[in-house]
Order: structure tokens, then C-alpha cells, then sequence
């Protein structure tokens, strides 16, 4: 499969901490993007990052992309309780460019 | 800008029967997608169109799902007949055209077949 594979599945972490979730892919790709879904919600778009970059910053959140790896990471600093959702990764390959396909995403608990 | 809606939110329907979902994108908006998404998974593409053309309905089950998008805008997503497996929430997204615009999704239909 070519789709993005989120690590961990589930995680846990008290307010005020960061959060880390990663992604891991097996196709050469035109750009990353991550997506948050709260409950019984649609996805949200937080961030697009280019495969010619390695890095990209968007309040809180912190993109890193690593092409040699095949991988990326989402970072979350200083977690609030309104970030718990499901986040997850997608990719665009360069053999498809319109077809955007999703990992099985990381669902993160913070706690008050 | 309004974002993009979909009716029903929740349908909950008996085997073999029909149900369809309809999708409103963002204004300007050329592609439209839409996705399945089942419980603790990740959303799974059905079919994109560019404007009113299906460009990519190779997960679409032929069987028993149709879609449309009658004059480039709104969208109308068909499964008849429904199976159990069949459940799932089904989200509609837009974009504007090319790959490195995010998709725009709405809150999705949740289909519950009994």
C-alpha cells in the first residue's frame, strides 16, 4: 500500500505536554499533509509540506519531512484539552498527483 | 466562505434498500472527492471529479454505487442496494484544481445499515 502508516495508533498525555505522532510511507511523493478530526467531525487541513521541504511551522504544530526515510512528524507543543482528535497523515504520490491517500491516523487523548 | 455541506448528517436504513447523499462544495471549487471512511480507519477514496468529469472511480464499487455531479458543482453519491457492510461515515471534500491544495471536507454522512 502506498498509504501513510501513523505511529502510535493511540496516545495519551497530560496538558501542557508536547505530542509527537509519526508517519511513514512507501512511495516517492509530491507533498505531505496532516489533518485533524475531532469526534463525529469532517477532517480538518493543519499543514502541507513539499517533498523539496524538511520543515514547517504552524503555531503550535511543528512539520518535519524526511524523503531519504519515507517519513514525517507531527509535533504538538504545549497540548491543550481541545486538541484532543484523530490526527492523520496523507499523501500525494508523484504517480498520481490528484488522488490525496490517508493513513489510518493517531488518535491523541490530552488530559485536563 | 461557507464550507462545503452535506445532507443527511445520519440515515439509518435496512438492507437492500436505497439511500443517497448529496454534497454542496466551496464555491470555485473544481475537484470534488468523496471518501469512506469506516470506524478507526482512515478515509478511503470512492471517486474525484474535475469539474463534471469522474477522473478516478477505480474504488467505487460499480455494482451498486453511482455518483454524479451534475453541472460541475453539487455532487449526489448512490448505493442501491445497501449492505451491511456498507456502514460507514461518507465524506465529501473539494479543492481547488491541483495537488497541492488542501481538501476542504464536510462533517460527513453517517450511514447505519441494519
Amino acid at each position: 500500500s502506498q498509504q501513510g502508516e501513523e505511529d502510535p495508533q493511540a496516545l495519551s498525555i497530560q496538558e501542557g505536554e508536547n505530542a509527537t505522532m509519526n508517519c511513514s510511507y512507501k512511495t516517492s511523493i509530491n507533498n505531505l499533509q496532516w489533518y485533524r478530526q475531532n469526534s463525529g467531525r469532517g477532517l480538518v487541513h493543519l499543514i502541507l509540506i513539499r517533498s523539496n521541504e524538511r520543515e514547517k511551522h504552524s503555531g503550535r504544530l511543528r512539520v518535519t519531512l524526511d524523503t531519504s526515510k519515507k517519513s514525517s512528524s507531527l509535533l504538538i507543543t504545549a497540548s491543550r484539552a481541545a486538541d484532543t482528535a484523530s490526527y492523520f497523515c496523507a499523501i500525494t504520490s508523484t504517480k498520481d498527483t490528484g488522488k490525496l491517500i490517508f493513513g489510518q491516523g493517531t488518535t491523541l487523548q490530552v488530559k485536563p | 466562505e461557507a464550507g462545503v455541506v452535506q445532507s443527511p448528517r445520519y440515515k439509518i436504513i435496512e438492507k437492500k434498500q436505497p439511500v443517497a447523499f448529496w454534497c454542496n462544495p466551496i464555491s470555485g471549487h473544481n475537484t470534488l472527492y468523496w471518501y469512506r471512511q469506516n470506524l478507526g480507519q482512515g478515509p478511503e477514496l470512492l471517486i474525484r471529479y474535475e469539474n463534471e468529469e469522474a477522473v478516478d472511480d477505480s474504488q467505487l464499487p460499480k455494482d451498486r454505487f453511482s455518483a454524479e455531479r451534475l453541472k460541475g458543482v453539487d455532487s449526489t453519491l448512490k448505493i442501491q442496494p445497501a449492505e451491511l457492510g456498507d456502514s460507514a461515515v461518507y465524506l465529501c471534500a473539494s479543492s481547488p484544481t491541483g495537488y497541492n491544495s488542501p481538501l476542504h471536507f464536510g462533517n460527513g454522512t453517517r450511514l447505519t445499515v441494519t
